[in-house]
């Protein structure tokens, strides 16, 4: 079955940068785009940006062009959303999620979603 | 990429149905069939219950239902129970290779 398995919880420092990894199984990782969307407390979803995990190509959303890196390793099968100069706002829980149609060009949504990984931001 | 818009909350009595609308723009909404709808309770991870604007994924009852019409994405859930109270979003593909959720709806069920 599928699953996407992220990486834990963390505290950081206003400033600093925070790297979460989200590990796919049951597919063939190349085969789908991974999303990276966020939530914060009480807040409404938010879509950071998306790879095409076969090609590495990326795009992100306007708001975190510039600060979001998305990369994968295919050996591994699994995807990491970096996050640099972290501030308070950025508090907030981060999914992976799984586009829902192979092919990696093209969005249809997310159909598998890691568990989360929570990164509180805080001096 | 502004959030598509949805209404903050709605609710409903069990056995009643209610409609949770999602409207974009000529970019994203009214441009492509690529919209899709979550479900989220408290704490939990979203999951996916329509994509392509009115397909369910496996195991979805076909209490939910999803429609478009114009910038105006549409969910329908009939005969509601206590379990469908959740938070709701609609997302959408959007221009650039981009994609965009809506601001999600509180589903209260009376």
């Amino acid at each position: 079955q599928v699953q996407l398995v992220q990486s834990g919880t963390g505290v950081k420092r206003p400033g600093a940068s925070v790297k979460i990894s989200c590990e796919a199984s049951g597919y063939t990782f190349t085969s789908y785009a991974m999303h990276w969307v966020r939530q914060a407390p009480g807040q409404r979803l938010e879509w950071m940006g998306w790879i095409n995990a076969g090609s590495g190509h990326t795009k992100y959303s306007e708001k975190f062009q510039g600060r979001v890196t998305i990369t994968r390793d295919t050996s591994a099968s699994t995807a990491y959303m970096e996050v640099s100069s972290l501030r308070s706002e950025d508090t907030a829980m981060y999914y992976c999620a799984r586009d829902l149609i192979p092919g990696g060009y093209e969005l249809w949504g997310m159909d598998y979603w890691g568990q989360g990984s929570l990164v509180t931001v805080s001096s | 990429q502004s959030a598509l818009t949805q209404p903050p909350s709605v609710s409903g009595s069990p056995g009643q149905s209610v409609t949770i609308s999602c409207t974009g723009t000529s970019s994203d909404v009214g441009r492509y069939n690529r919209v899709s709808w979550y479900q989220q309770p408290p704490g939990t991870a979203p999951k996916l219950i329509i994509f392509g604007v009115s397909d369910r994924p496996s195991g979805v009852p076909d209490r939910f239902s999803g429609s478009k019409s114009g910038n105006t994405a549409s969910l329908t859930i009939s005969g509601l129970q206590a379990e469908d109270e959740a938070d709701y979003y609609c997302g959408s593909s959007a221009s650039n290779s981009a994609w965009v959720f809506g601001g999600g709806t509180k589903l209260t069920v009376l």
